[in-house]
């Protein structure tokens, strides 16, 4: 078990360019959650899967924001004509079903520059 | 809507100077209250889950106290290794898709001097 891993780690960008994220959640963990953290302040929940399925989206997901998680394995997160205010770190987590579905286990994060 | 308020916003102690964070909480119904730690550059690493009024729970140097209202993390004779950010989360009883999505605050930095 490595934990959840997140690639890459940092991504700067130019205003209007588009960027992906990948999250590699925990082997056995069935559910994978997608949190944005911006500097001083706590995660905000954007998203969450269960298996392939997308169950929940923040409305702090706009339509420039896409997530997928194909076969229910890795997932990424998607961000189009990124803008300034997309600057931020990127969380993924995941948790399993039964007990302890609410412990989430984050990864270490994606941080975006948008210059 | 859920709320959580984390104070203070950055608190310094002397290595064995005991202290306590506070985290008021607002939410529709409470299925449980979560201490996460933080460390710069890393993802949030979970603490301890509690769940109805009364309820302790301890970890090493830290002991974390649930009311209806509010949670405490009681930290002990701390140590430099225990400077973070403590945050503070919960989550909202209701559907199943409610699973993990948490509504944190804002943290509460720690810095312990030796």
């Amino acid at each position: 078990d490595t934990g959840v891993s997140q690639n890459p780690r940092h991504k700067i960008t130019k205003r209007g360019q588009n960027v992906t994220f990948r999250c590699d959640p925990i082997s056995e963990h069935n559910r994978l959650y997608w949190y944005r953290q911006t500097l001083g302040q706590g995660p905000e929940f954007l998203t969450y899967f269960q298996n392939e399925a997308q169950l929940e989206k923040s409305r702090l997901l706009s339509d420039r924001f896409s997530a997928e998680r194909p076969k229910g394995s890795f997932s990424t997160l998607e961000i189009q004509r990124t803008e300034q205010g997309d600057s931020a770190m990127y969380l993924c987590a995941s948790s399993r079903t039964g007990s302890g579905a609410n412990v989430l286990t984050f990864g270490a994060g994606s941080r975006l520059t948008v210059l | 809507e859920d709320q959580v308020t984390q104070s203070p916003e950055a608190l310094r102690l002397q290595e064995g100077e005991s202290s306590s964070l506070n985290c008021s909480y607002t939410v529709s119904g409470l299925r449980g209250l979560f201490w996460y730690r933080q460390d710069p550059g890393k993802g949030p690493e979970f603490l301890f889950t509690l769940y109805s009024a009364g309820e302790e729970k301890e970890k090493e140097r830290l002991k974390a106290t649930l009311t209806k209202k509010e949670s405490f993390l009681h930290i002990t004779a701390p140590k430099p290794e225990d400077s973070a950010t403590y945050l503070c989360a919960v989550q909202a009883a209701g559907g199943g898709t409610s699973y993990g999505k948490l509504t944190f605050g804002q943290g509460t930095i720690l810095t312990v001097h030796p």
